[in-house]
């Protein structure tokens, strides 16, 4: 039984430019939620997505979005990336209504 | 509001215990906590309920005081494989079972031989 998969796992932008990260929910899961986490602080929820649809957002800018995909798959844009958007970014998948949530290993992005 | 962990770190010999603080200045529907190594994913440890019930790992117990919006994780006769930085998330009642999880600043816990 896979658990979540993200793709890439390392990834080098520079500033303004725009990147997509990935992630394959565990086996059976239909909701995707994504993290920020920046280094020595705790994941900040950025959003959720259900049955396609943006569900929940925290406090990020526009510049992000996403996309779910009718497989649950999911995906995370970023858009005129800064300097701040450097992180490791997660994403966790649950049963809807579940209360679990499990994550991947994430994908370290790095903007210089 | 982020819920804060106590203690920022703490370092253990083998077999030694430790408690994991989490406090909120919200009211609580849950507590989820994570251990998360260095690169690696955080792995789920257990859950906490309003009401009581609880979810989790055989060896790892927690407790949730709804009243003071704080939980505690208890790590005994911590083993080299406990050492890690441990996450509590939390979902308030007006999100709750809604998957938004609030995450604290983390603690590290390192276990030596």
């Amino acid at each position: 039984d896979a658990g979540v998969t993200q793709s890439p796992t390392h990834l080098i932008k520079t500033r303004g430019q725009q990147v997509t990260l990935r992630c394959s929910p565990k086996s059976g899961h239909d909701t995707v939620s994504w993290y920020q986490q920046a280094l020595g602080q705790g994941p900040q929820f950025i959003f959720q997505y259900y049955e396609e649809e943006e569900r929940q957002r925290g406090n990020f800018p526009d510049r992000f979005s996403g996309h779910q995909f009718p497989n649950y798959s999911s995906e995370l844009n970023v858009n005129a990336l800064l300097l701040g958007d450097s992180a490791l970014y997660l994403c966790a998948s649950r049963f809807k209504g579940g209360n679990i949530q499990y994550f991947g290993a994430g994908t370290r992005l790095s903007v210089l | 509001q982020q819920p804060v962990q106590s203690p920022q770190a703490v370092i253990l010999r083998e077999g030694e215990d430790a408690v994991i603080n989490c406090s909120s200045s919200k009211a609580l529907y849950s507590v989820h906590w994570y251990r998360q190594k260095h690169g690696e994913a955080p792995v789920f440890l257990m859950i906490l309920l309003k009401g009581g019930e609880q979810k989790g790992h055989e060896k790892i117990s927690a407790s949730f005081n709804e009243k003071k919006q704080q939980s505690s994780l208890y790590l005994t006769a911590s083993q080299l494989s406990y050492s890690g930085t441990y996450f509590c998330g939390t979902e308030s009642p007006g999100s709750s079972n809604t998957g938004k999880l609030i995450f604290g600043q983390g603690t590290t816990l390192q276990v030596k031989p």
